[in-house]
């Protein structure tokens, strides 16, 4: 089946750095999603991207939908404690009717 | 506008004993999605809802698994009888239609299965 490798696993870096992570997929999605998941609660949607070469921004949050359709990055700029929590990257084939799959996450530690 | 909302919150079972979950989706939402995710790992779809039918369960251990959406709006996830390797989070989501616009996520039910 479909699958999608997010890259990397964990981060631990210093309040003010950025911040990039990418997905990789062996087959080509028509939608990525970037979500950010809290403990205890559920995905939580940051950043849509809907064609092929699209950059997005959200606040300090960019994002790429890359030129092959088989992949995707999520930068945060000048990180704050608040950005800790895990990231993950997920695409739906539109032949799927709204089937997400999920990358396996990356888990983001923020120093003050 | 309200979330999805989802109940219990925590479930602890014993193995070989059933359990239901609960999901109730934001209002006008007409698919309804059952999602597990297992520690570690992100979610991976068990169930899709169109309405009160069902569009995709093939991923849905359906020898212990069973889920229904009775009217179009509410809906149970069963597991009978649960095994340690189904101890996740099962996520609820609804969209308004199929597809990824408005897609929202409940904060999900814990179980752990001792």
């Amino acid at each position: 089946g479909q699958q999608l490798n997010q890259s990397p696993q964990s981060m631990f870096i210093q309040e003010g750095e950025d911040v990039s992570m990418n997905c990789t997929s062996s087959s080509i999605f028509n939608t990525w999603l970037w979500y950010k998941q809290d403990p205890g609660e559920g995905p939580v949607l940051l950043i849509a991207l809907y064609k092929a070469g699209e950059l997005t921004s959200n606040g300090r949050l960019t994002a790429q939908f890359g030129i092959t359709r088989k992949d995707s990055f999520l930068n945060i700029s000048a990180s704050i404690p608040s950005d800790v929590g895990i990231y993950f990257c997920a695409g739906d084939d539109y032949n799927q009717g709204g089937k997400l799959i999920f990358g396996q996450g990356t888990e983001l530690s923020v120093k003050p | 506008e309200a979330g999805v909302a989802q109940s219990p919150r925590y479930k602890i079972i014993e193995k070989r004993q059933s359990v239901a979950f609960w999901c109730n989706p934001i209002s006008g939402h007409a698919t309804l999605y059952w999602y597990q995710q297992i520690l570690g790992q992100g979610p991976k779809l068990l169930i899709q809802f169109q309405n009160n039918g069902v569009v995709d369960d093939s991923q849905l251990p359906k020898d212990r698994f069973s889920a229904e959406r009775l009217k179009g709006v509410d809906s149970t996830l069963k597991i009978q009888p649960a095994k340690l390797e189904d101890s996740a989070v099962y996520l609820c989501a609804s969209s308004r239609l199929m597809g990824v616009y408005g897609y929202t996520f409940g904060s999900g039910t814990r179980l752990t299965v001792v």
